[in-house]
């Protein structure tokens, strides 16, 4: 869907950097969040935010840091990359109404070696 | 904490044949939804279907429908007629309460069979 951007589409780094991974949404939805997707387990909830400044963990943060100091905008760190953060990252929106729907974006492809 | 189980890792299906993917949630919510997303090999996360738990009536849309069983906590997708095209990896997926999360089933990779 061409209102939600990641980037980059693929990434590869050294353990111990950190790394941004981008999101940017041309929506204008409250709600965004971070998903890892790994096999055998789905896709996992990193942290979300409900609005610009309000952000809270979800499923498996720890290792990730978020911000949100424009509402289009939430990126996404790796504080120091282990090889254990090799998956594949989505960045999602939604309007906030739970039927309204999510926007997905394209992902990023990490891998750590 | 609210869960998604897809019991069934994979599955196959003979091309306009049809299939059924399982799906069961966990919830002490009473007002959620439910959605059925396609995963492609290009990885895109695409909506297939959605169903809001106070409807009672199973949502369609064209080949696909569900079978929504809400004391059960139960939501399987059906897809007829099965496309090629409809290979993919489906996930299940919960969305309730104030926060909007989304919670994903593990996933079920589909196979179709010419």
């Amino acid at each position: 869907d061409a209102g939600i951007t990641q980037s980059p589409r693929y990434k590869i780094t050294e353990t111990g950097r950190q790394v941004t991974l981008m999101c940017h949404q041309t929506w204008s939805h409250s709600y965004m969040f971070w998903y890892r997707q790994d096999l055998g387990h789905g896709l996992r909830l990193i942290y979300y935010s409900a609005a610009a400044d309000i952000t809270d963990k979800g499923e498996v943060p720890d290792g990730y840091v978020v911000s949100r100091s424009k509402t289009e905008n939430f990126p996404l760190t790796l504080e120091s990359a282990t090889r254990s953060q090799t998956s594949v990252y989505f960045c999602a929106s939604s309007v906030g109404t739970g039927m309204g729907g999510y926007t997905f974006g394209s992902g990023t492809r990490l891998t750590v070696v | 904490a609210q869960t998604v189980t897809q019991s069934q890792p994979e599955m196959s299906v003979q091309e306009a044949e049809t299939v059924t993917l399982s799906c069961t949630y966990d919830t002490s919510e009473s007002d959620y939804y439910l959605f059925w997303y396609k995963q492609p090999p290009s990885r895109q996360m695409i909506l297939v279907i959605r169903q809001e738990a106070y409807k009672q009536q199973n949502a369609t849309e064209n080949r696909f429908s569900v079978n929504f069983q809400k004391a059960a906590k139960s939501f399987s997708l059906k897809i007829s007629d099965s496309q090629l095209g409809d290979a993919a990896m489906y996930f299940c997926a919960y969305s309730g309460g104030s926060n909007y999360k989304l919670t994903f089933g593990k996933g079920t990779l589909l196979t179709v069979n010419p």
